[in-house]
């Protein structure tokens, strides 16, 4: 059966430094997110993107974060200064459809530790 | 407020006992999903009900939605100890552009 695969598993990374997180969503999918899960608490959305565009994104998704499609398979995540509070499992999903009609299939994750 | 609270937050049962977790949310929604998230893992999808719907039912999973209590029920029958895992339900709002989760339900079946 076809999967998300995300890229790290786990990446550390040094405070202030640029991380990018990558993803290949499956394939005949057209919409994708990203989310994220501080340890403990619960799964936030940051991002959905359609169309090569962003379609969505939360307060948490500010001027440090970027997303981009560079080309046909996959999606990337950037945090351009990375902070401690970006600590966290950041999960990659893909659908066919978008949020209102279809089922999210979700990556492992990438575990980020800023020190 | 928060969209999605489940509970109980924690729930130990015996293997073929059944679970019964509950979700209640604050805002009107379009459908709620229910995911389960094995430790350190990613999340599977499980079921979706849309909000013209009441109940549905995926081999021995069963999903209730009651919209005007804004709340949603996931049980397990006859649960074994692979089912040791989190529980968490999403919504997704009107609009149909956000998926917001509640903290989850851990779940521990032991055998």
């Amino acid at each position: 059966e076809p999967e998300v695969t995300q890229t790290p598993s786990h990446q550390v990374t040094q405070m202030g430094q640029e991380v990018i997180l990558r993803c290949v969503p499956i394939s005949n999918h057209l919409y994708f997110y990203w989310y994220r899960q501080i340890l403990g608490q619960k799964v936030e959305f940051l991002v959905s993107f359609y169309n090569n565009e962003i379609s969505e994104k939360s307060e948490i998704f500010d001027d440090q974060f970027s997303v981009e499609r560079p080309d046909g398979s996959n999606f990337t995540l950037k945090i351009r200064s990375t902070k401690l509070e970006d600590s966290a499992m950041y999960f990659c999903a893909s659908s066919r459809q978008g949020f209102s009609t279809d089922t999210q299939y979700f990556g492992p994750g990438t575990r980020l530790t800023v020190l | 407020s928060q969209q999605g609270e489940e509970d109980p937050q924690a729930l130990s049962i015996q293997e073929g006992e059944n679970a019964t977790m509950n979700c209640s949310y604050k805002t009107s929604i379009n459908n709620l999903q229910w995911y389960r998230q094995n430790s350190g893992r990613g999340l599977v999808h499980l079921i979706l009900i849309r909000s013209n719907e009441r109940e549905k039912h995926s081999g021995r999973l069963r999903v209730t939605l009651d919209t005007s209590k804004k709340s949603s029920s996931l049980l397990i029958t006859a649960s074994r100890a692979a089912d040791t895992a989190s529980y968490f339900c999403a919504t997704v709002n009107n609009a149909g552009n956000m998926l917001t989760f509640g903290g989850g339900t851990r779940l521990m079946v032991k055998p």
